[in-house]
Formats: structure tokens, C-alpha cells, sequence
């Protein structure tokens, strides 16, 4: 049975410090894994994918890692903004459905 | 274009009742997915629904059922609500199938609360 973890449940920066993520798998046959962002109360927004024959990818100030073999990845956010104060969430997709981690909380002062 | 979109954005019910949310999936995707987010439990998958057929059901009891209709919008029934019910649920849309290649996105969700 697949479990996702992510570490740590809570993390407080002041501006301009690099945020970094971390979510580990217990069952390293994915078909991809996911970044996501969500704001209080609201749906999910995309950050990155990353399939499971890539290593990392790329958009912006995010760059995220994939260690399928060891079941890890990694969000780095570079730079932090009060803006990207949020929750953060990774998630695994096998067959048709995607399995989340309980997310990270982020906040990030001026 | 428009994206995935849930109705109501809020419902209030009382136990014992029933609830029904609805999900319209962005043009073109036939796939259909339910997640529910109570507070302290995560995201939690609960239905897959493509090309009309269940594919694929989470850890939920009979209770929770849904279906799809012919234009691939979707509703998500929850019978005898129970306090536990209380949560975020979210609808999620994509290409037909469920291998790695279709994305899912997320509409923003529907706040139940059972008193």
C-alpha cells in the first residue's frame, strides 16, 4: 500500500530564504509524481510534474527532484516571497488516481 | 477556456440528509475524479468515473456513490450524512484514462458542512 510523507508539516522563512520540501514514497511504481500549491479553503493549483523517468524539472523559482529508487523528491523554491506562503502538496499518480502527502504549510514573513 | 468548475461552492446540510455536488470537466476531458480534503485526514481519493463507467473507488463506504453523464459532467451523492462528512471536496478532470500521461486539474472545490 502506497504511503506519502511529507516533512515537515510546518515551516516558517523570512523573505528571501530558499524554501526546500521533501516527500518520500513507500512504493516506487509511479506513474509520475506532482507539486501542488493550495491556498486556505481553496482547489489546487499545479506547480510541477515530474514523470517517473525524469530526475527534475523546472519553472521559474521552482525546481523539483525525483529519486524514484529511493522514493524522494524535493521542492526548492528559491528566493521566497510573502506570496508563496501556502500549502504545499505532493502527490503520487498510479492507475487512475493520484495519492496525496498531508502537505506542507508554509509561511513566509516580510 | 473555461476550467473545471463545482457547484454548489458551499452546502449545508444536517445529519441523516443528502448532499449532492456536481462537477463540470474542462472541454474535451472525459475523465472525472473525486477527492475528498476533511480537516486532519489530507486529500483523500475517493471515485474515478471515465466514459461513464466507475473505474476505480477509494476506501469509502457505499455511501458515497456518483455517476457520469453523457456530456462527462459528474455528481457525487452522499447519503445518511454523518458529522464526519464535513470537508472539502474536490473534482478533478482529464484526458480519458488514467495513465501518466493525462493530467488532472483541480476545480476549486465544494465546502459541505454537516450539522
Amino acid at each position: 500500500k502506497q504511503e506519502v510523507t511529507q516533512i515537515p508539516a510546518a515551516l516558517s522563512v523570512p523573505e528571501g530564504e530558499n524554501l526546500v520540501l521533501n516527500c518520500s514514497f513507500t512504493d516506487s511504481a509511479i506513474y509520475n509524481l506532482q507539486w501542488f500549491r493550495q491556498d486556505p479553503g481553496k482547489g489546487l493549483t499545479s506547480l510541477l510534474l515530474i514523470q517517473s523517468s525524469q530526475r527534475e524539472q523546472t519553472s521559474g523559482r521552482l525546481n523539483a527532484s525525483l529519486d524514484k529508487s529511493s522514493g524522494r523528491s524535493t521542492l526548492y523554491i528559491a528566493a521566497s516571497q510573502p506570496g508563496d506562503s501556502a500549502t504545499y502538496l505532493c502527490a503520487v499518480k498510479s492507475w487512475g488516481k493520484l495519492q496525496f502527502g498531508a502537505g506542507t504549510q508554509v509561511v513566509v514573513t516580510p | 477556456e473555461a476550467g473545471v468548475t463545482q457547484s454548489p461552492t458551499h452546502l449545508i446540510k444536517t445529519r441523516g440528509q443528502q448532499a449532492t455536488l456536481r462537477c463540470s470537466p474542462i472541454s474535451g476531458h472525459t475523465s472525472v475524479y473525486w477527492y475528498q480534503q476533511a480537516l486532519g485526514l489530507g486529500l483523500q481519493f475517493l471515485l474515478w468515473y471515465d466514459e461513464g463507467e466507475e473505474r476505480n473507488r477509494g476506501n469509502f463506504p457505499p455511501r458515497f456513490s456518483g455517476r457520469q453523464f453523457p456530456n462527462y459532467s459528474s455528481e457525487l451523492n452522499v447519503n445518511a450524512l454523518e458529522l464526519e462528512d464535513s470537508a472539502l471536496y474536490l473534482c478533478a478532470s482529464s484526458l480519458a484514462g488514467g495513465g501518466k500521461e493525462n493530467i488532472q486539474y483541480f476545480g476549486a472545490g465544494t465546502r459541505l458542512s454537516v450539522l
